[in-house]
């Protein structure tokens, strides 16, 4: 079975420029996780999906990131504009929505912004 | 809220030697308990989980026990190999959400 999927696997970039990150959660999971890791600050959980409608985004560092799950395949974290400090590891992770379930992460993109 | 605490690495062992991590939680209610592994340049795989108290999770080698009254989930391997090189996370889950230690490095010498 095919695991979560994640787009690029690297990106670089100048600081300003529209980065888009994508996300295919496995088939059957109806929960999905946006998580950013971090030398510093390890791993954070940027948002949470349900069904589709996004549930906590608490994590969000700030208005220049933004995350839209317009289907239950696909998600995309879009960071506009970016800046070096957003250079960091974001993986996603899906799952079902029950508890003692685990959540599946992709392989992560690596962003390094210039 | 949920905190989950762990031993900070990192972690140099022989090939053979025993493995053992330390992670305690804080937690509201009946927390599942998660130990994930990362090898490098991957994302997280779940290792072993446990749901219950005195639960014990196994995968790979690795046990850990769900220990309510200490509030405590360590992870043992009895004869660690090389190939066991990784960034080790316990993590709980008692909301859909997961909440993570900071992760231990483990490096295992031939």
């Amino acid at each position: 079975d095919a695991g979560v999927i994640q787009s690029p696997r690297h990106e670089v970039t100048e600081m300003g420029q529209e980065v888009t990150l994508r996300c295919k959660p496995i088939s059957g999971h109806n929960s999905l996780f946006w998580y950013r890791q971090t030398m510093m600050r390890g791993l954070e959980l940027l948002i949470y999906f349900n069904n589709n409608v996004p549930i906590d985004d608490s994590g969000m560092p700030e208005d220049r990131f933004s995350a839209k799950m317009p289907n239950a395949s696909f998600s995309t974290l879009k960071i506009q504009p970016s800046e070096p400090r957003d250079s960091a590891v974001y993986f996603c992770a899906s799952s079902t929505r029950q508890e003692s379930q685990p959540q599946h992460f992709g392989d992560g993109t690596r962003l390094s912004i210039l | 809220g949920n905190s989950v605490t762990q031993m900070e690495g990192p972690v140099t062992l022989s090939e053979e030697a025993f493995l053992t991590i330390n992670c305690t939680y804080t937690a509201t209610g009946y927390p599942s308990l998660f130990w994930y592994v990362q090898y490098p340049g991957e994302g997280l795989q779940l290792l072993l989980k446990a749901t219950k108290a005195d639960d014990k999770g196994s995968n790979k080698g690795f046990e850990a026990t769900y220990r309510k009254e200490t509030t405590s989930f360590h992870l043992e391997k009895g004869s660690v190999q090389v190939s066991d090189s990784a960034v080790y996370f316990c993590a709980l889950t008692n909301d859909y959400k997961l909440s993570f230690g900071a992760g231990t490095t483990v490096t295992v010498r031939a």
